[in-house]
């Protein structure tokens, strides 16, 4: 079945880093554009970034451009996210998922994984 | 950037009642609109795409109209299982959700 699994999570100090992974199965992985999506505590979803599927077009939101980068190995299947100078603020659960359009402009979410808690505190 | 906003940012109404969320862009989007609907501790679920369309699976209470800037979500009937919160979603100019709608039972 369509699946997205997110890992890569956990507690980080202010300034650190960490790396997001999504490991996907199902489905061609390669014929997708790719999306990391986040929400913080008690809030909305917010749109983080997105991949196209051969990985030559990516977007950022404005509140991580220059600190997060993501990126994609369509030969595993799997997309990543790299998050440095991490600030409270990114604090959140961060799911990636699959554009619901196979080879085509990105379009929205159809599949989603369960996310990774991320928490940036001192 | 294209901003998006939702009303209410709550409501609560009665098994059966008919339930209307709107959704304005701060452009024009033509129909490159989604709605979704999370439940707590869930992943997101696309409910809506194009502004009207319906995913498959989901139940026909589900609805959705609009183009340009405004938009509507419609539940016919609400159902408890329908008790989420709702946003939508752009895609015209890369991603931005709308702020949210909690939908409870009265």
């Amino acid at each position: 079945q369509v699946q997205l699994v997110e890992s890569g999570g956990g507690l980080v100090k202010p300034g650190g880093s960490l790396r997001l992974s999504c490991a996907a199965s199902g489905f061609t992985f390669s014929d997708y554009y790719m999306s990391w999506i986040r929400q913080a505590p008690g809030k909305g979803l917010e749109w983080v970034s997105y991949i196209s599927s051969s990985g030559s077009t990516i977007y950022y939101a404005d509140s991580v451009k220059g600190r997060f980068t993501i990126s994609r190995d369509n030969a595993k299947n799997s997309l990543y996210l790299q998050m440095n100078s991490l600030r409270a603020e990114d604090t959140a659960v961060y799911y990636c998922a699959r554009d619901r359009l196979r080879r085509g402009s990105p379009r929205g979410m159809d599949v989603w994984g369960q996310g990774t808690t991320v928490t940036v505190s001192s | 950037d294209i901003q998006m906003t939702q009303s209410p940012s709550s409501l609560s109404a009665s098994v059966g009642d008919r339930v209307t969320i709107t959704c304005q862009a701060s452009q024009d989007i033509s129909n490159y609109l989604n709605w979704y609907q999370q439940k707590p501790g869930k992943a997101p679920k696309l409910l809506i795409y194009d502004a009207s369309n319906l995913e498959t699976g989901v139940p026909s209470r589900f609805s959705g109209s609009g183009s340009g800037t405004d938009f509507t979500f419609t539940i016919s009937s609400l159902q408890p299982e329908d008790i989420a919160t709702y946003y939508c979603q752009q895609y015209d100019n890369q991603f931005t959700f709308g702020p949210g709608t909690k939908v409870d039972i009265k």
